[in-house]
């Protein structure tokens, strides 16, 4: 029954690997969004995808890479990991954001260390 | 640039009442969010103002005025379950969430 769900919890990697984390949300919601929550606890959009389209890139490294196969899964790939990229990932999802629809849900968060 | 202010860490008793301030510099405004997050787990939603005065939920409340760019969260009763994060958002033209660091809110016995 879990609104957002995200695999797995905790991943540790070493770096250089290439690694996936998956998101599943089933609330019937358009849009869905990658956060990453760093150390200092800000939470940084990545991506949003809008019905399986990218709406939101900011600016983070093109080794991220998100994938859409339908609007209910939005995974993200990331090759070549580094240090800084252990952090929390967040995936979130909601309708589009406007001023009628206020929520967005989150998943529990995967806490990925690369050593 | 866009910015997002809060204080870092607050200390509360349990059975007190907390203020947790947000002040904010957005490229536009689509409404304001608080959302409650406990050590390890998801965020989850509060509040949302997108005008000014005080939305009352419960033990919550929110207060926006837009045109001091500043909003805060309420919390009464407090209750040793209320320790957590709570983060302030703004949505902005684009609709998108612009998020704080976070305030740390410790409450003692």
């Amino acid at each position: 029954d879990t609104a957002v769900s995200q695999t797995p919890k905790y991943l540790v990697t070493q770096m250089g690997n290439d690694k996936s984390i998956k998101c599943e949300q089933n609330l019937g919601h358009d849009t869905m969004y990658w956060y990453k929550q760093d150390s200092k606890k800000f939470l940084k959009i990545m991506f949003s995808y809008n019905n399986k389209e990218l709406i939101i890139n900011e600016t983070v490294p093109n080794r991220f890479s998100p994938k859409s196969p339908d609007k209910a899964h939005l995974n993200l790939h990331i090759n070549s990991l580094e240090l800084g990229d252990s952090a929390v990932y967040f995936c979130a999802s909601s309708q589009l954001l406007t001023e009628m629809n206020t929520e967005a849900f989150f998943g529990q968060g995967t806490r990925l260390t690369v050593v | 640039g866009q910015n997002i202010d809060q204080p870092t860490e607050m200390t509360a008793t349990e059975g007190a009442i907390v203020q947790i301030n947000c002040t904010y510099q957005t490229s536009g405004f689509n409404g304001l969010f608080w959302y409650q997050q406990h050590a390890g787990e998801a965020p989850t939603f509060l509040s949302y103002n997108v005008l000014d005065g005080l939305e009352e939920k419960g033990r919550f409340s929110s207060f926006l005025s837009r045109s001091k760019g500043y909003s805060y969260l309420l919390l009464k009763e407090l209750q040793m379950k209320d320790s957590a994060s709570y983060l302030c958002a703004v949505m902005d033209s684009n609709y998108q969430l612009i998020w704080g660091a976070g305030t740390k809110l410790i409450i003692k016995p």
